[in-house]
């Protein structure tokens, strides 16, 4: 199906591991996105990506680390997981430039640092 | 840097009455987006409606409605005959190369 998947949907891990969010599109969208959501602060976005190998931080980058070899993939990797990472983390995608456009959304990864 | 404010942490709403959620932004650009997007307990992110700075014209999608007031920055979303499954937290959102969201509003909808 056409859309917008990430995986894991729920994940445990412990503090000091690496651990990868996965987030694929299949709809050949230029623009990904990488927001986490905490109670009490909204969406707040990590990082983006306007193409293949152009990425750029956003309002917290720290701690967190992308990369996008491939239009449709674009995965969030927690090079050393902290208990202040658990968050719901949702990728998003957007066709072009226009800031019309809405952005579609996956369904989110629950992380839980431990 | 853009902002976007909600003031409203919680609202509850009687079935089939309307509520307004507030949301104020802060901005210098003078063509930009806002959006409304709703988020039901399943988690996932629905955009509710969209209105253009560009447009003095308010926008409507069938009970949803918003109060754009451009030099106020101000951008609020009515909700007519609510029902149960308009249940979710609300986030109001300023359009720029990424969107920038408010805290969200959590709207209860009692029968």
């Amino acid at each position: 199906d056409a859309g917008i998947t990430q995986s894991p949907r729920y994940k445990i891990t412990e503090t000091g591991r690496q651990v990868t969010l996965m987030c694929h599109q299949t709809w050949s969208h230029s623009y990904m996105f990488w927001y986490r959501q905490d109670l009490g602060h909204g969406l707040r976005l990590i990082y983006y990506s306007a193409a293949a190998d152009i990425t750029d931080k956003g309002e917290v980058p720290d701690g967190y680390v992308v990369s996008r070899s491939k239009t449709e993939n674009f995965p969030l990797t927690l090079e050393s997981a902290t208990r202040s990472q658990t968050s719901v983390y949702f990728c998003a995608s957007r066709a072009g430039t226009g800031l019309g456009r809405p952005l579609h959304f996956g369904n989110g990864t629950r992380l839980t640092v431990t | 840097a853009q902002t976007v404010t909600q003031s409203q942490p919680e609202m509850s709403v009687q079935e089939a009455e309307t509520v307004t959620l507030s949301c104020t932004y802060d901005t210098s650009e003078s063509d930009y987006y806002l959006f409304w997007y709703k988020q039901p307990p399943s988690r996932q992110m629905i955009l509710v409606i969209r209105q253009e700075a560009y447009k003095q014209q308010n926008a409507t999608e069938n009970r949803f409605s918003v109060n754009f007031q451009k030099a106020a920055k101000s951008f609020s979303l009515k909700i007519s005959d609510s029902q149960l499954g308009d249940a979710a937290m609300y986030f109001c959102a300023w359009a720029g190369t990424a969107l920038i969201f408010g805290k969200g509003t959590t709207l209860s909808v009692s029968s």
